[in-house]
């Protein structure tokens, strides 16, 4: 069974700064399954990047991500007031079919 | 516009059942996958079950005899129906879905419905 750790678990920055969030997977996946999400309270996840570096429909090209084997990352080039949510990586796989990291908290500092 | 409702999520005692339902609209389930994904209060994501366009089911270890995920075609429903239920099934149960286009991400969710299982 794969486990996707993510780090840091909080990340306290100010608007325009540029984080780099990591997640790293217990063995080698193939990066087509790798996405990322975003989660803001009380709303649904929404889908950000999936295999690994290719954006959803909508989503603005200040986030991109990146990685292969065991480490990928999600980067956001400019921070902006609405990017301050939780983050999750997944990975899609065989057993179980999906598993998430624990999430990245992105909290204005 | 695609849009995923899920709806039947209440208070219900250990031991008892629940059948959680996602109507959608703008997107066909049964042409897609479709997954029920879970957050138990404070916590992270975790998948709980998928459904195939070919039929196909699969399941957390955790749920696995107790929920069942299913379909209705011509309603273009996801169900999911919860026997014995346990108080770590607490959660808000979301549906989500995709096209093969996104490597199996998700990229349609619902707003989610609240299961609370206590006595």
């Amino acid at each position: 069974e794969i486990v996707l750790t993510q780090s840091p678990g909080t990340l306290s920055l100010s608007p325009g700064e540029r984080p780099t969030l990591s997640c790293r997977a217990s063995q080698s996946v193939n990066s087509s399954y790798l996405a990322w999400y975003q989660q803001k309270p009380g709303q649904a996840p929404r889908l950000l990047i999936y295999g690994a570096s290719s954006r959803a429909t909508g989503i603005p090209d200040r986030f991109s991500g990146s990685g292969s084997g065991t480490d990928f990352t999600l980067t956001i080039s400019r921070l902006e007031p609405e990017d301050f949510a939780v983050y999750y990586c997944q990975h899609y796989g065989t057993s179980p079919k999906y598993t998430f990291g624990q999430g990245t908290k992105l909290e204005i500092k | 516009e695609v849009k995923l409702v899920e709806s039947g999520g209440g208070l219900v005692q250990p031991g008892g059942s629940l059948r959680l339902s996602c109507a959608a609209s703008g997107f066909t389930v049964s042409s897609n996958y479709m997954s029920w994904v879970r957050q138990a209060p404070g916590k992270g994501l975790e998948w709980v079950s998928i459904i195939y366009s070919g039929g196909n089911t699969y399941y957390a270890d955790s749920v696995k005899g107790r929920l069942t995920i299913s379909r209705d075609n011509s309603k273009n429903t996801l169900y999911l129906q919860m026997n014995n239920l346990r108080g770590e099934d607490t959660a808000v149960y979301y549906c989500a879905g995709g096209s093969a286009y996104y490597y199996f991400a998700m990229d349609v969710w619902g707003q989610g419905t609240t299961v609370t299982v206590s006595s």
